[in-house]
């Protein structure tokens, strides 16, 4: 049974960046292409990009300048840093294999001063 | 971008119902359409995948069809469940998108 598990700060302060780490548990993380997905309170689902094994990586265009994903193999984790955020980066963040099916729990991030 | 539209936006019913909601793309996305049900506070579950293959693990009253730019995910006989959010999404072309959701409540 594949687990996924995010972890990070929930507050971060505006201009500051985001840091997240999803750790993988239970299945092989070579296998797949994984994802950041974000969610603003009252509204849907937004794709930040993803991450293969090997360090490959494609981001949402609308986010592209402020984004890193990068992956750590031996831990099995990949992370999402999202930089000079604002109010409008506040969401649940989501790791995910959207492919495979598996999603973390998410974890709710605020921007606030 | 390909936009995603969902309709309709919310629908009430009852257990036991059937249920479709539609999906359309702005443009053709082959049959690259998963459908995801998601309740707060969870994490979103795969239902379906390309288009009309059913996720392992997920009952039978869930199915999925159409190619192109039009989908629908039908649920045969609502269960207390099955009262949620439900998604689209194209993973034909990146940017990958999202429907802006259906919500599924008792009436």
């Amino acid at each position: 049974q594949v687990q996924l598990q995010e972890s990070g700060p929930g507050l971060v302060k505006p201009s500051e960046t985001l840091s997240l780490t999803c750790t993988v548990s239970g299945g092989s993380f070579r296998s797949y292409y994984w994802s950041w997905i974000r969610q603003p309170p009252g509204k849907g689902l937004e794709w930040i990009g993803y991450i293969y094994y090997s360090g490959s990586t494609n981001y949402n265009p609308s986010l592209k300048s402020r984004v890193t994903i990068s992956v750590d193999t031996s831990k099995n984790q990949f992370s999402l840093k999202l930089s000079s955020v604002t109010a409008a980066d506040t969401a649940v963040y989501y790791c995910a294999s959207t492919s495979a099916g598996y999603w973390g729990q998410g974890t709710l991030v605020t921007v606030s001063s | 971008d390909i936009q995603m539209t969902q309709s309709p936006s919310s629908l009430s019913a009852s257990v036991g119902d059937s249920v479709t909601i539609t999906c359309r793309a702005s443009q053709s996305i082959r049959n690259y359409l998963s459908w995801y049900h998601h309740k707060p506070g969870q994490a979103p579950k795969l239902l379906i995948y390309g288009a009309s293959s059913l996720q392992s693990g997920v009952p039978s009253r869930f199915s999925g069809s159409g190619s192109g730019t039009d989908f629908t995910l039908t649920i045969s006989s609502l269960q207390a469940e099955d009262f949620a959010t439900y998604y689209c999404q194209q993973s034909d072309s990146l940017p990958w998108t999202f429907g802006q959701g259906t919500k599924v409540d008792i009436k």
